[in-house]
């Protein structure tokens, strides 16, 4: 148990579905991550969010919609994705952004594969 | 450009040997600097991590790291490793003020009997 739990572990959909993503942290953590990791390339980071305000937005498409309800909790919305977006979907939390410093506490990913 | 390299894709070591995963940042200042370990089917766990000081640092499972300023490396060593090292190794940086970690491509760990 590492504190952040990440569900589903894996989901298959297709390209015309809808479908969330939810991680949820215990750990008291203000600061909350998505990052997507593909094979044979770096952990990309999408969203960051402070104190449940989006603090940071790495040009992902719109297809991919965040959405922090609180500081515990973290959904990422998924609709009209492509076969490109296969990947693992990764949930972070650290104490406060922009201090990193303190390291990252990680889910253990959902698998997410389109078909 | 800013980087994180991870020369090594892919290592094999016997049970018992050392063990040492090259780590190369690029980026003006010396950042904070991170060492994670993902096994299969699970999220990244912090090994260690240097912001200052000691050069040296130590962390969990008996792996180390050095930072070396004149060669911005921070390579991961272990004395001796164990099957159960078996798994993904990254290497993560935090740039003075930035909001994220940035993060090597990884290099796969093997360990053989």
């Amino acid at each position: 148990e590492t504190g952040v739990t990440q569900t589903p572990r894996h989901l298959v959909m297709g390209m015309t579905n809808k479908k969330s993503l939810k991680c949820e942290q215990h750990l008291g953590h203000n600061a909350m991550y998505w990052y997507k990791q593909s094979a044979k390339k770096p952990l990309e980071l999408m969203f960051v969010y402070s104190l449940e305000e989006r603090v940071e937005n790495n040009s992902v498409p719109s297809r991919f919609s965040p959405e922090c309800p609180n500081s515990s909790h973290l959904f990422l919305h998924l609709h009209t994705l492509q076969p490109e977006d296969s990947a693992l979907y990764l949930c972070a939390s650290s104490q406060a952004a922009g201090t990193p410093n303190y390291g990252y506490t990680f889910g253990s990913g959902t698998r997410l594969t389109v078909v | 450009a800013q980087s994180v390299t991870q020369p090594d894709i892919h290592i094999t070591v016997s049970e018992g040997a050392s063990l040492e995963l090259r780590c190369n940042y690029s980026y003006g200042a010396t950042p904070y600097l991170f060492w994670y370990v993902q096994s299969p089917g699970q999220g990244l766990q912090l090994l260690l991590k240097y912001f200052s000081g000691d050069t040296l640092v130590q962390g969990i499972k008996g792996f180390e790291a050095e930072f070396k300023r004149s060669q911005s490396s921070f390579n991961l060593r272990k004395p001796s490793v164990h099957w159960s090292d078996a798994a993904e190794y990254f290497c993560a940086v935090a740039p003075a003020g930035a909001n994220n970690l940035f993060f090597g491509t990884g290099t796969r760990l093997t360990v053989i009997p």
